[in-house]
């Protein structure tokens, strides 16, 4: 089984809301991933969490923040988001923990629109 | 400055019309080069991995290789539901769990 699942699969919110996004994988995957994405472009990272420890791509603003309550679940909190912000939000898992060179397994995203 | 490039930007293709598509890359210390396909507003799914020059791997009429230089997905006669964007993404020595991604290959099939 090599299901990531992210809930919700969509998402509006206006510039002063805050929301959060879930993640969750339970193929016991060392290691989890938040990427964005927008229209014809290929997935961005924004920050890697693993053995308990979060890397952060350092041009996301801080808008948005992470949280890892455990080993299976991986949240994204949105707070005083900007329109430009509006793309696919995927999540990912792979078996070992970084540095890591097998294959990320993607979730199905959440579209987040921000007015 | 590592990159990925592919090539073509789309492709469109007859029902049954093979074809590959091309990922190449400049990276300093490959560890792994990736093949994801991807449907409009959906997530990548996992197609292949490939660690060495040399190494192929098939599925259903996908196959893909990799040499030194650049990474093959040929499209054996391909069906409609072949239609996707295909990404490849090059992991390195230095990329800490970092995928390099390729802009990826628009691919449309007509019946």
């Amino acid at each position: 089984d090599t299901e990531v699942t992210q809930t919700p699969k969509h998402l509006v919110m206006g510039m002063t809301n805050k929301k959060s996004l879930k993640c969750e994988q339970h193929m016991g995957h060392r290691a989890m991933y938040w990427y964005k994405q927008k229209a014809k472009k290929p997935p961005e990272l924004m920050f890697v969490y693993s053995y308990e420890k979060l890397s952060i791509n350092e041009s996301v603003p801080s808008r948005f923040s992470p949280e890892c309550p455990n080993s299976s679940l991986l949240n994204l909190h949105l707070h005083a988001l900007q329109p430009e912000d509006s793309a696919l939000y995927l999540c990912a898992s792979s078996h070992l923990g970084v540095p890591t060179y097998n294959e990320q397994f993607f979730g199905p995203g959440t579209r987040l629109t921000v007015l | 400055e590592d990159q990925v490039t592919q090539s073509p930007e789309a492709l469109r293709l007859q029902e049954g019309e093979s074809s590959s598509l091309n990922c190449s890359y400049t990276v300093s210390g490959l560890r792994g080069l990736f093949w994801y396909r991807q449907d409009p507003g959906k997530g990548p799914e996992f197609l292949f991995t490939l660690y060495s020059a040399g190494e192929e791997k098939e599925k259903e009429r996908l196959k893909a290789t990799l040499t030194k230089k650049e990474s093959f997905l040929h499209i054996t006669a391909p069906k409609p539901e072949d239609s996707a964007t295909y990404l490849c993404a090059a992991a390195t020595t230095d990329s800490w769990g970092k995928l390099q991604f390729g802009a990826g290959t628009q691919v449309v099939v007509t019946p």
